[in-house]
């Protein structure tokens, strides 16, 4: 059974840039999954924001207007999300997750992130 | 972009009740819906793919059920650890994947 663990700043100021990153605890990062990011803004629901294949494609929601940035490092076993230009409504639980299809049957514990000055 | 809209927003039910949930499209979406179950403070969990594939392990009791713009998730006899908040996805026509807004299943 895939762990995956996020890790972030958990305090972000308005207009920086927040980096986050899944660690994946096995090699299933260089076999065929998607690897997505989705999050939960307080008292919400869930948001898809981006996946990556593994053969690097890669697709963003709308709603980052053209924010974000997901990658991977199979050497370290990784998958990281870069937003800039974060604002108050970043702030949310953002998980990791992954799935053979869109479809996600792993997930991570998820990784706090506020927003503020 | 599909948008899922799920109903009850919150449905109260007394353990060993039927619990029924809805989530339907904007648009079809074949029988590309999941649906997970998320619990406060823990990760989600798939339950069903493909509309009604239940994930391993998963309980008997829980079914997924239609096609093109209607979905169901049944739960046939609600037990203590099924409270929580229930989510459908579609993965018909992305991006965007979208969720829909979650059922809230608390205890009556």
């Amino acid at each position: 059974q895939v762990q995956l663990q996020e890790s972030g700043p958990g305090l972000v100021r308005p207009s920086e840039t927040l980096s986050l990153t899944c660690a994946v605890s096995d090699n299933s990062i260089s076999s065929p999954y998607y690897w997505a990011w989705i999050r939960q803004s307080p008292g919400k629901g869930l948001e898809w924001i981006a996946i990556i294949y593994y053969s690097g494609t890669t697709y963003y929601s709308p709603s980052l207007k053209s924010r974000g940035t997901i990658s991977f490092d199979m050497s370290k076993k990784h998958i990281s999300l870069r937003l800039t230009s974060v604002t108050a409504t970043d702030t949310a639980l953002y998980y990791c997750a992954r799935g053979r299809g869109p479809v996600f049957d792993s997930w991570g514990q998820g990784t706090l992130v506020t927003v503020s000055s | 972009e599909i948008v899922l809209t799920q109903s009850p927003a919150t449905l109260s039910v007394s353990p060993g009740e039927r619990a029924t949930l809805s989530c339907r499209a904007s648009q079809s979406v074949s029988i590309n819906v999941a649906w997970y179950q998320h619990k406060p403070g823990q990760a989600p969990r798939l339950l069903i793919s493909g509309a009604s594939t239940r994930a391993t392990g998963l309980p008997a009791r829980f079914s997924g059920s239609g096609s093109g713009t209607d979905f169901t998730l049944t739960i046939s006899s609600v037990q203590s650890e099924d409270f929580a908040v229930y989510y459908c996805q579609q993965y018909n026509d992305w991006p965007p994947l979208t969720f829909g807004g979650g059922t809230k299943v608390e205890i009556k």
